[in-house]
């Protein structure tokens, strides 16, 4: 079974709105951190916010907000006030474990294109 | 956070020839991965290299197609032998951070063409 799924392959956004990247995951370990990556067609990968099992509170990072529900296993991304430089390849990421000892396993990420 | 180089940046390569790409990190870290990308799909990790062992390899990823080394804390070669068109993809080292939430950061990645 995936362990990391996000339903959309691509996303669009009109300029200055907001977008959510969705993203379950699956785990029995009550240990674990999700991550967000952003790939531009560059190719190199950007950390942009993590979000524990544990937290409480929901992460944010300026503009990135995780809207982290652990019920239901999701952890969306949200990017408010969308740029054109937000044009990208997004991947949710979790890592299992005490500590987070095991490997980063990554989603199918999530093409998102800003548009004027 | 950490600094990541890598080279080469991009190659474009013969059938059955090997190309050796390095990887450099501003800082002393225990534990360096390398990933494959392959067009349109998303990271997978081939490999873990850690200072002075042997290196993990995932399943489907064997020592004698991607050899690598790590002869210090801040540095590791992968080399992928015997290419084929197949190889064709981003190689990405990564390290992850010496702290928590020990965040993974990458290098720009190497893109390779096997023609």
């Amino acid at each position: 079974a995936q362990k990391i799924t996000q339903t959309q392959p691509g996303m669009f956004v009109q300029e200055k709105e907001a977008v959510t990247l969705d993203c379950t995951y699956d785990t029995s370990d009550p240990s674990y951190g999700l991550f967000w990556y952003k790939q531009p067609s560059s190719g190199e990968m950007i950390f942009l916010i993590y979000q524990g099992s544990y937290d409480q509170q929901n992460a944010t990072e300026g503009r990135y907000s995780l809207n982290f529900q652990k019920a239901r296993k999701s952890a969306n991304l949200v990017i408010s006030a969308s740029q054109l430089g937000d044009s990208a390849m997004y991947f949710c990421a979790m890592r299992e474990g005490v500590n987070y000892g095991q490997n980063f396993v990554f989603g199918p990420g999530t093409r998102l294109s800003v548009l004027p | 956070s950490a600094v990541i180089s890598q080279k080469p940046s991009r190659d474009i390569c013969q059938r059955g020839t090997s190309l050796t790409i390095q990887c450099q990190v501003d800082s002393q870290v225990t534990m360096m991965f390398w990933y494959r990308q392959q067009p349109g799909q998303s990271l997978t990790l081939i490999a873990t290299a850690n200072q002075g062992s042997e290196a993990t390899y995932e399943s489907g990823f064997v020592i004698d197609k991607f050899p690598i080394s790590r002869p210090n804390l801040t540095f590791s070669t992968l080399t992928v032998s015997n290419m084929s068109p197949e190889d064709s993809s981003i190689y990405l080292c990564s390290v992850r951070a010496n702290r928590a939430p020990y965040e993974q950061y990458f290098g720009p990645g190497t893109r390779l063409t096997v023609t």
